[in-house]
């Protein structure tokens, strides 16, 4: 019930292109939603962060759709770039005055590698 | 924004001796800490979690007498792999999260650990 499934596992877009990348929960109980980008050989860093209580958000480039009934959410990259190139990473957290062992515990989508052609 | 870092970023060592790795958060304290492996080309895999003033949370399968964890300040936490051996080679990676009104983590940059 922890997982985050990721897909699709590899992305190749042309420049200027939309990428799209999904992601599925089964927890009902995650509140927090983060996108990481991790370029090779860096650890990860938070691109953007939906809760459920919206169903989008837009920062520049990159927006989070976010479907609570289906537990679906979703990354797009509009107007991609070569530099957009890296691994995406889908998270989800449940929420943090729930306490226990699971505190702050981010559950991590297995990745998706985006190569952006020029 | 909050940064954190690590130290060292690459290591290599023979097989038997112990390494430590230090996660600072630099900015900010952090009551909480984060350590993880990644092997290449696979997702995050959650080791411990590491409370400032207690014991560290391993998850399970992860051997703590393996990887020490010590959360020594709120800034401070170490990830010591003792007698290390060639399945020990991954890259290790720390996170600190913040408290308050933004409770995010932060990534370090990771540590490449080669166990000869």
């Amino acid at each position: 019930q922890q997982q985050v499934k990721q897909s699709p596992q590899s992305l190749i877009v042309q420049k200027g292109g939309i990428s799209i990348i999904n992601c599925a929960y089964e927890n009902t109980a995650f509140d927090y939603f983060p996108w990481y980008q991790q370029f090779p050989g860096k650890g990860p860093a938070l691109l953007i962060a939906i809760r459920p209580d919206v169903s989008e958000k837009k920062e520049g480039r990159f927006t989070i759709s976010f479907n609570k009934s289906a537990k679906q959410f979703s990354l797009h990259i509009m107007d991609s770039q070569p530099g957009d190139s890296a691994t995406y990473f889908c998270a989800a957290r449940p929420p943090l005055g729930a306490g226990g062992t699971s505190y702050g515990k981010l559950t991590f989508g297995q990745g998706t590698i985006l190569t952006v052609h020029p | 924004g909050a940064v954190v870092s690590q130290h060292p970023s690459r290591v290599i060592c023979k097989s038997g001796t112990s390494v430590k790795i230090e996660c600072r958060s630099l900015d900010f304290q952090a009551t909480t800490m984060f350590w993880y492996r990644q092997f290449p080309k696979q997702s995050l895999m959650l080791m411990a979690t590491s409370n400032e003033g207690s014991k560290a949370t391993y998850e399970q399968g992860v051997e703590k007498d393996k990887f020490l964890i010590n959360h020594a300040s709120l800034t401070l936490s170490t990830l010591t792999v003792t007698s290390a051996h060639p399945e020990d080679s991954s890259f290790y990676i720390c996170s600190a999260k913040t408290s308050g009104a933004v409770n995010e983590q932060f990534f370090g940059p990771g540590t490449r650990l080669t166990v000869l």
